[in-house]
């Protein structure tokens, strides 16, 4: 089985700030790591994804995520906060080993950021 | 450009109707998921397909039904057995050779039972 938990549905941060949203995993076996921001009435988009390559992943508009499996965590930062980033934004673990080669997703409940002047 | 495709975006139907959510993908992708979003509860999975005219159920189907009888279309019926069907609803597809497990989304159905 597998899990994600997401500390804080909701995180403010002024613009100009580092932004850190924490995620933590479970998971029986190596995982896939994702992270994806949602803009309000629309789907989700990939920022980055951890494939059990380099630990430090680097994603868009100046987001990164480390993968430290001792803390079984891969949180999400970006050093300096936008307006446009605000959003909310989940992480997701994958087991790519279905039957037939597909992948279910499990997601976290979600951090939404809202971005202050 | 290469996509998916889901209609309509907002939809309304009255309690005991049926509704169905249509998802189209040009990327050629394998396989196909719909996922349903209630805030303050992330995405859930209802159905997923890894080939055609082949589906199985996820962790909430109770009340939906799919179909999957060409690669490009995965169509999700909301039935009337469906107890509480307001919801965000979330088309997605992914590879399946070559697979790193990422997902592409569509931009998602808004279904508001009234």
């Amino acid at each position: 089985a597998q899990s994600v938990t997401q500390l804080g549905s909701h995180v403010s941060v002024s613009e100009g700030a580092l932004v850190l949203l924490r995620c933590n995993y479970s998971s029986s076996v190596p995982p896939y790591l994702f992270w994806y921001v949602q803009y309000p009435n629309q789907g989700l988009q990939l920022l980055l994804k951890y494939t059990s390559a380099a630990t430090l992943v680097k994603g868009i508009n100046g987001f990164e995520a480390e993968f430290k499996k001792s803390e079984t965590s891969f949180h999400l930062t970006k050093p300096s906060a936008h307006m446009s980033d605000a959003a909310e934004y989940f992480c997701a673990v994958s087991q790519v080993h279905l039957t037939g080669g597909g992948n279910k997703l499990t997601f976290g409940t979600g951090t939404q950021l809202k971005v202050e002047l | 450009d290469g996509g998916i495709t889901q209609s309509p975006k907002y939809l309304f139907r009255k309690e005991g109707q049926n509704v169905t959510l249509s998802c189209e993908q040009n990327l050629n992708h394998d396989a196909m998921y719909w996922y349903r979003q209630d805030p303050g509860q992330g995405l859930r999975l209802i159905y997923y397909s890894q080939i055609v005219n082949d589906f199985q159920k996820g962790d909430i189907a109770e009340g939906y039904s799919v179909s999957r009888e060409k690669k490009e279309s995965f169509p999700l019926t909301v039935t009337s057995a469906q107890k509480n069907p307001t919801a965000f609803y979330l088309c997605a597809s992914s590879m399946i050779a070559g697979n790193t497990g990422e997902l592409f989304f569509g931009e998602g159905s808004r279904l508001t039972v009234l």
